[in-house]
C-alpha cells in the first residue's frame, strides 16, 4: 500500500491542460524532493520531473512540476495524444528509509 | 548513451531462487548507486531496493516487502548490478527494472531514478 496518493485517472482533450495531484506526509513529500515518472504503454518508465520542478533534457516544457507542503502536482499543458500514459510521483521516505511511489494516475486523451 | 539491460528473468516455483543481472554501459558505473523497481501485473510501480556506490560503502536499503529475502550487489569491474531473489513468493511476480540512481543528501534528500532498463519478467508459480 503506497503512502503517496494520486487520483486513479485524469483526462482531457487535445490542447487542454491536465493536472495530477500527489498527496503525502511530513516524512516524505514534506521533507524531500518529489519526482515524476511517465510510463507509456509497452515501454519502460522514464524520468519526467526531478527535484520538484526540474526537467531532464529531452522532456518538453509542456510538463511542469510543483510542490507545496506535503503535496505535489504535475501539470501537462497543450495535451497531446502521445501523452496518454501512466504517471507516478515518487520521493524518499525518511521513516521507511526507502523510496516510495504514488498509486499512479492514468491519463487519457479524449 | 547510457544503457541498462536486464537479464535472468523467467518462470520459477515458489520458494526457489533467481538472480537477475543488470548490464550497463555508457557511464562510469562505479560512480553511481543502482536500484531495482518492479511492477506486478495490473499494479503500480514498487521500489525494491538500492545499492550505494563503493564511495559510500556499497550499503544497501530494501523495501519491507523483500527485506531478508532479496539482496542487491554490484561488480564494478564488470559494470553489472545484481538482484538475488530467495524464497520467492507468488506475489513477487512482476516485471523487474534496473535503474541508475542520482542521490544527494543535504537538508533534504534528492533521490531519483534517471535511467531505466527495459525490464525482465519474473513469474513465480507452481
Amino acid at each position: 500500500q503506497s503512502v503517496l496518493t494520486q487520483p486513479p485517472s485524469a483526462s482531457g482533450t487535445p490542447g487542454q491542460r491536465v493536472t495530477i495531484s500527489c498527496s503525502g506526509g511530513s516524512f516524505d513529500i514534506g521533507s524531500n524532493a518529489v519526482n515524476w515518472y511517465q510510463r507509456l504503454p509497452g515501454t519502460a518508465p522514464r524520468l519526467l520531473i526531478y527535484d520538484n520542478n526540474q526537467r531532464p533534457s529531452g522532456v518538453p516544457d509542456r510538463f511542469s512540476g510543483s510542490k507545496s507542503g506535503t503535496s505535489a502536482s504535475l501539470a501537462i499543458s497543450g495535451l497531446l495524444a502521445d501523452d496518454e500514459a501512466d504517471y507516478y510521483c515518487a520521493t524518499w521516505h525518511d521513516i521507511l528509509n526507502g523510496y516510495v511511489f504514488g498509486t499512479g494516475t492514468k491519463v487519457t486523451v479524449l | 548513451d547510457e544503457q541498462l539491460v536486464e537479464s535472468g528473468g523467467g518462470l520459477v516455483q515458489p520458494g526457489r531462487s533467481l538472480r537477475l543481472s543488470c548490464t550497463t554501459s555508457g557511464f562510469t558505473f562505479g560512480d553511481y548507486a543502482m536500484s531495482w523497481v518492479r511492477q506486478a501485473p495490473g499494479k503500480g510501480l514498487e521500489w525494491v531496493g538500492f545499492i550505494r556506490s563503493k564511495a559510500y560503502g556499497g550499503r544497501t536499503e530494501y523495501a519491507a516487502s523483500v527485506e531478508g529475502r532479496f539482496t542487491i550487489s554490484r561488480d564494478d569491474s564488470k559494470s553489472i548490478a545484481y538482484l538475488q531473489m530467495n524464497s520467492l513468493k507468488t506475489e513477487d511476480t512482476a516485471v523487474y527494472y534496473c535503474t541508475r540512481v542520482y542521490i544527494e543528501v543535504m537538508t533534504a534528500v534528492s533521490f531519483y531514478l534517471d535511467y531505466w532498463g527495459q525490464g525482465t519478467p519474473v513469474a513465480v508459480s507452481s
